[in-house]
């Protein structure tokens, strides 16, 4: 029971457009949600952050969009820079949990120069 | 800093055969975790610890072990190595007091 989803496992975009990927989740006890960047052969990193309160957080190039009704959230990259390319997972944490992550399965950005 | 350092990169094991990952921290953070990504797919918690003597069953747990004794301490033993253990094992740390948890780089596990 997959409660994170990540339904599209690749994305290609110019460089300079916007850069869309999408996240569902279906544990409506999920509080926090998450964004991590992934390169080969390294750790994730944490990209960007949103708390169910809010709709939407923006940091520089990024913005996180939250849609509690329908249990969905979108990162947004603009403008899409070539060394965005890399694989982004989205995390869900829910209250109480000692902060457990659950992750999407990633989406394989490639942005093209 | 180092952060979180993982050792080994890569590692070898024939079908039952035992070996330890080895995870330490200098971040001084509280709470740790285990996660195996397969390829794929993401990341799977396997064990956490939020504090030094205390352990916890995460997502798939069967066939692991974990002990914390220092908080910068956090190893994984495989005991009995199966070919459904080959995976990508992450570490990462968190200091509890918010939801962003710090990755180490990773230990590439093949069983044969």
């Amino acid at each position: 029971d997959q409660q994170v989803k990540q339904n599209s496992p690749s994305l290609s975009v110019q460089e300079g457009r916007i850069s869309i990927l999408n996240c569902d989740y279906t544990n409506s006890m999920f509080d926090y949600f998450l964004w991590y960047k992934k390169y080969p052969a390294e750790g994730p990193t944490f990209l960007i952050s949103i708390s169910s309160i809010k709709d939407k957080n923006e940091d520089g190039r990024f913005t996180v969009f939250l849609n509690k009704s329908a249990k969905h959230l979108s990162l947004h990259i603009v403008p899409s820079q070539p060394g965005d390319s890399a694989v982004y997972f989205c995390a869900a944490s829910a209250q109480g949990s000692a902060r457990q992550l659950t992750f999407g399965s990633g989406t394989q950005l490639t942005v093209l120069p | 800093n180092a952060g979180v350092t993982q050792t080994p990169k890569f590692r070898i094991l024939k079908i039952g055969q035992s070996m330890t990952l080895q995870c330490t921290q200098d971040m001084n953070h509280n709470y740790m975790y285990w996660y195996r990504q397969d390829p794929g797919m993401g990341l799977k918690l396997i064990y956490y610890s939020v504090g030094a003597g205390i352990t916890d069953k995460g997502e798939v747990p069967n066939g692991y072990n974990v002990s914390r004794s220092t908080t910068e301490d956090f190893p994984l033993r495989l005991e009995l190595a199966a070919p459904s253990q080959t995976s990508v094992y992450f570490c990462a740390t968190g200091t509890g007091g918010s939801y962003e948890q710090y990755f180490g780089p990773g230990t590439r596990l093949t069983v044969t």
